[in-house]
């Protein structure tokens, strides 16, 4: 079946140093990649996507590559600020019928 | 719009009772998810529905859940009895399609507390 596998959180790190966090997944087919943020007492959000292989997605500075041949989806940004700090969930949706696969979560704490 | 809209946002009940959470999609959106999420198990999918209809409910813990959807403007779930082990933060989202083409959109969650 369907799996995604994130670095375990928390991450924490200094306000614009760099961020990774890594995503990897396993799934049939050639599924979509999607990251979403969950800010404190809210809902998940869409951050960004990519549909096919070495398709970027961005978005407020965030970055992600699909890489079909490492099966990775590492999320980036070059310099965080202290509202980034949120739990961040990386996502596959295949071409069945199953709903979106959400991976465990990474929490990311920006300090000042 | 106002988002999908999930009432109530804190609900906290006795172990035998019943719960009813509720969900307002985002008019026009053709999907319906419901989520669970907790510390232990992260994010998991429980039930989706398309044109208000049943596809996956695979992800149901046991009979004591149920979810319905009678229009296209609200759906529920329903644990009847709860037990301790059903608190959780549950989502209801809402998309264009399966994969969402701008992305699911979800409630605001309800935190569920059973005693």
């Amino acid at each position: 079946g369907n799996s995604v596998t994130q670095m375990e959180g928390p991450v924490t790190l200094s306000e614009e140093a760099f961020l990774t966090i890594n995503c990897t997944y396993t799934a049939t087919g050639y599924p979509s990649l999607f990251w979403y943020v969950q800010y404190p007492g809210e809902g998940l959000q869409l951050l960004l996507k990519a549909t096919k292989a070495d398709d970027k997605g961005s978005n407020k500075g965030f970055e992600a590559t699909y890489r079909k041949e490492t099966t990775s989806f590492h999320l980036e940004k070059g310099s965080v600020q202290v509202s980034d700090s949120a739990v961040y969930f990386c996502a596959l949706s295949d071409t069945g019928r199953r709903a979106l696969t959400f991976g465990s979560g990474t929490r990311l704490q920006v300090q000042p | 719009d106002a988002g999908v809209i999930q009432s109530p946002r804190h609900e906290v009940t006795e172990m035998g009772q019943e719960v009813t959470l509720r969900c307002k999609p985002i008019s026009g959106h053709d999907y319906l998810f419901w989520y669970r999420q907790t510390m232990m198990r992260g994010l998991e999918l429980l039930i989706y529905f398309n044109n208000n209809v049943p596809i996956d409910d695979s992800g149901m813990p046991e009979d004591r859940f149920s979810a319905k959807m009678p229009n296209a403007s609200f759906s529920t779930l329903k644990i009847q009895p709860s037990e301790p082990r059903d608190s959780a933060v549950y989502f209801c989202a809402s998309s264009l399609g399966r994969q969402g083409t701008g992305g699911y959109t979800f409630g605001s969650g309800t935190r569920l507390t059973v005693v």
